[in-house]
C-alpha cells in the first residue's frame, strides 16, 4: 500500500500568489514525522519543513508552512509569495517511529511547481 | 557548517563495473542513509548506517552494498553494474538521536550513469 500519495504531478502558480501542494499519508504508528523537500534539476534534496505526530501548532519556516490534519492524514505544504525560484519537484516524505532507530525515510512521487512570471 | 558532501558528483561506468560512490555527513551526525532516484521507481530507500553500523536495509539486490567509518563518512558500493543501476544515489545526513534527530539532511547526490 501506497504510503504517500502525492495527488498532482504538477503545478502552476503566479509568481507571488499562494500554492498548496497536497500530502497525504498512511501509518499505523501513533509517532511520525512529515518532511517536505524540495529537488530543483541539479539534483540536491533540499530540506524544507519537518511536522512532527505530536506537535500541536503547524510548522512554518519562512515562507513555509506545514497544513498538518492528522484526522485526515494529510500535510499540505503552503508556500507563501511563490518566487521564480520556486520552481522545483516537491516531496513530501514521513519517517515512522521517530523517536526509535529507524531513519528511513519514504517519499511520494512528487510535485512539479512551475511559477510563472 | 558544511552540508552534505557526496563525490563523485557524475560518473559513467559499463555494465559489470563496480562502483563506490562516498558520502561525508554534517559534522556531528552519526547517520547516514543512503537513496536511489530513477524516474521509474522513485526514491527508494537503500540502507542506513549508525555508528558504523547498518540499522536498516531496503529491499535491494546484495550487488547494493556500503558502510560506515568511525568519523562517520560513509561508502556505498555497486558490484557487477546494470543499466537499470543507472540512477541519482542521495547521501542523507541526521544527528541520529534526540530532538535534532527529526532533521534529515541530503546531499547533491552521485549521478551514476551504466552504459
Amino acid at each position: 500500500a501506497q504510503k504517500i500519495t502525492q495527488t498532482q504531478p504538477g503545478m502552476f502558480v503566479q509568481e507571488k500568489e499562494a500554492v498548496t501542494l497536497d500530502c497525504t499519508y498512511d501509518t499505523s504508528d501513533q509517532s511520525y514525522g512529515l518532511f517536505w523537500y524540495k529537488q530543483p534539476s541539479s539534483g540536491e534534496m533540499i530540506f524544507l519543513i519537518y511536522q512532527g505526530s505530536y506537535d500541536e501548532q503547524n510548522a512554518t519556516e519562512g515562507r513555509y508552512s506545514l497544513n498538518f490534519q492528522k484526522a485526515r492524514k494529510s500535510a499540505n505544504l503552503v508556500i507563501s509569495a511563490s518566487q521564480l525560484g520556486d520552481s522545483a519537484m516537491y516531496f513530501c516524505a514521513m519517517r515512522e517511529t521517530p523517536r526509535g532507530s529507524n531513519y528511513k525515510l519514504t517519499f511520494g512521487k512528487g510535485t512539479l511547481l512551475t511559477v510563472n512570471p | 557548517k558544511a552540508g552534505v558532501t557526496q563525490t563523485p558528483r557524475y560518473l559513467i561506468k559499463t555494465r559489470g563495473q563496480q562502483v563506490t560512490l562516498s558520502c561525508s555527513p554534517i559534522s556531528g551526525h552519526r547517520s547516514v542513509s543512503w537513496y536511489q532516484q530513477t524516474p521509474g521507481q522513485g526514491l527508494q530507500f537503500l540502507f542506513e548506517y549508525f555508528s558504523e553500523t547498518q540499522r536498516n536495509k531496503g529491499n535491494f539486490p546484495g550487488r547494493f552494498s556500503g558502510r560506515q567509518f568511525s568519523n562517520s563518512r560513509s561508502e556505498m558500493n555497486v558490484s557487477t553494474l546494470e543499466l537499470g543501476d543507472s540512477a541519482l544515489y542521495l547521501c542523507a545526513s541526521c544527528a541520529g538521536t534526540g530532538f535534532s534527530g527529526n532533521t534529515i539532511y541530503f546531499g547533491e547526490g552521485s549521478w551514476l550513469t551504466v552504459v
